[in-house]
């Protein structure tokens, strides 16, 4: 069973509008949340990553944030863009690093 | 720019034969892990090589195997490949701060 569960497994959005993804982990004990941004057939890129004492980190109109006690964090896109249409992965480090399936998100014109 | 490089982008093979991906990371990076990413799927950790030593590994057969040279760069065998060896791998640097290349995909005939 995997650790890291994520939603929704994929999202259309128009361009300019909000969006919010979710994460949701088991790992244990926990170390570090991580969000990478992953284009088609490209390797992942860290947008944020957070430690159990912060509960929110930003990177531009990326805004990621953390519930330790309740195992969720969520990613905030804000003025979604075309380019904003990619993979998002949320990777959490504890005995070692598991890794969620992914929200593809979808920007349309 | 991740600083992580990886050869071949493309790679086509046939079940039953044995290919060899090569990745390259920042010097002074000294650990390196492969991941195998199906389709719509999150990474799935291999292994893990620090220092020219296996030091982790996931749920893969020993077909899977690895080297990682003094210079940093690193190589993911397999052998004996199955069609549901098709995937893209990717290698990742460092641990704290994971720098991905951008992978090779493998498609498995």
């Amino acid at each position: 069973k995997n650790q890291v569960e994520q939603s929704p497994q994929s999202l259309i959005i128009l361009e300019g509008k909000n969006c919010t993804l979710q994460c949701n982990y088991t790992v244990s004990p926990f170390s570090n949340l991580r969000w990478y941004k992953q284009d088609t057939g490209r390797g992942p890129v860290s947008l944020t990553i957070m430690t159990f004492s912060e509960n929110t980190k930003s990177n531009g109109r990326y805004t990621a944030t953390l519930d330790a006690d309740t195992k969720q964090s969520s990613l905030h896109i804000t003025a979604s863009q075309l380019s904003d249409s990619a993979s998002y992965i949320c990777v959490v480090s504890g005995p070692d690093m598991r890794f969620g399936a992914g929200t593809r998100l979808t920007v349309k014109p | 720019e991740t600083g992580v490089t990886q050869s071949p982008t493309h790679l086509i093979k046939t079940r039953g034969q044995q290919v060899t991906l090569r990745c390259s990371s920042q010097s002074g990076h000294n650990t390196v892990s492969w991941y195998q990413q199906a389709l719509g799927q999150g990474p799935q950790f291999i292994f893990q090589y620090y220092r020219e030593e296996e030091n982790g590994r996931g749920n893969f057969p020993p077909r899977f195997s690895g080297l990682q040279f003094p210079n940093y760069s690193s190589e993911l065998n397999v052998n004996a490949l199955e069609l549901d060896d098709s995937a893209l791998y990717l290698c990742a640097s460092s641990w704290t701060k994971q720098f991905f290349g951008p992978g090779t995909r493998l498609t498995v005939l």
